[in-house]
């Protein structure tokens, strides 16, 4: 079967860390960049980053509030797909998505995501 | 960076209905523009990509069009599946961004 199963949410304190893992089955998954996408609680989605494949070096891109604080890694020895959260605030609370990138027709897209994993961030 | 505006926020309509939703976006995206379908407890799903592509497995009831800084999806013909959250997100440049998301609700 074609998934993607994230794991290591769970409650923290603020200024701690989490790392998130992400492990595809049912595709190769080495040829793909993989995307982490999350969503607070009632609110809307929040593109998080971004690391490519290994022909394009496995190079990473984040958002621009969230540089500094999160590493994006993977390993493609164990199809799996890391989120590294440092200096963890109350704001960072959310479900935290991993999305295989598709590009067809020359468009890039999310074709599927994980179904999340929370990651709660309170005294 | 590239700002993506959804409307209406949210809206009631009955089955059978035909609606539409519309995404701007802050500059010119070209068809760069994807749509996904979120239901309660669930994680996205991709519905429309490269402004008005269907993805495989989603009913030819939707539809997408729009080119440059506006686009819209269409439902014709609402099915009670279909009542959820629509955002639309842009793949323009490296730093993707989703739109704050309409709520289609039952009348």
């Amino acid at each position: 079967e074609v998934q993607l199963v994230e794991s290591g949410g769970g409650l923290v304190q603020p200024g701690g860390s989490l790392r998130l893992s992400c492990a595809a089955s049912g595709f190769t998954f080495s040829d793909h960049y993989m995307d982490w996408i999350r969503q607070a609680p009632g609110e809307g989605l929040e593109w998080v980053g971004r690391i490519r494949n290994k022909a394009q070096s496995y190079t990473t891109e984040y958002a621009a509030s969230l540089r500094g604080r999160f590493t994006i890694s993977r390993d493609d020895s164990k199809n799996s797909v890391f989120l590294q959260m440092n200096s963890l605030k109350t704001e960072d609370t959310a479900m935290y998505y991993c999305t295989r990138l598709m590009s067809s027709s020359g468009y890039w897209s999310s074709d599927l995501w994980g179904r999340g994993t929370l990651v709660t961030v309170s005294p | 960076d590239i700002q993506m505006t959804q409307s209406p926020s949210s809206l009631s309509a009955s089955v059978g209905d035909r609606i539409t939703i519309i995404c701007r976006a802050s500059q010119n995206i070209g068809r760069s523009l994807n749509w996904y379908q979120q239901k309660p407890g669930k994680a996205p799903n991709l519905l429309i990509y490269g402004a008005s592509n269907l993805q495989s497995g989603v009913p030819s009831r939707f539809s997408g069009s729009g080119s440059g800084t506006d686009f819209t999806l269409t439902i014709s013909g609402l099915q009670p599946e279909d009542f959820a959250t629509y955002y639309c997100q842009h793949s323009y440049n490296v730093l993707w961004a989703f739109g704050q998301g309409t709520k289609v609700e039952i009348k």
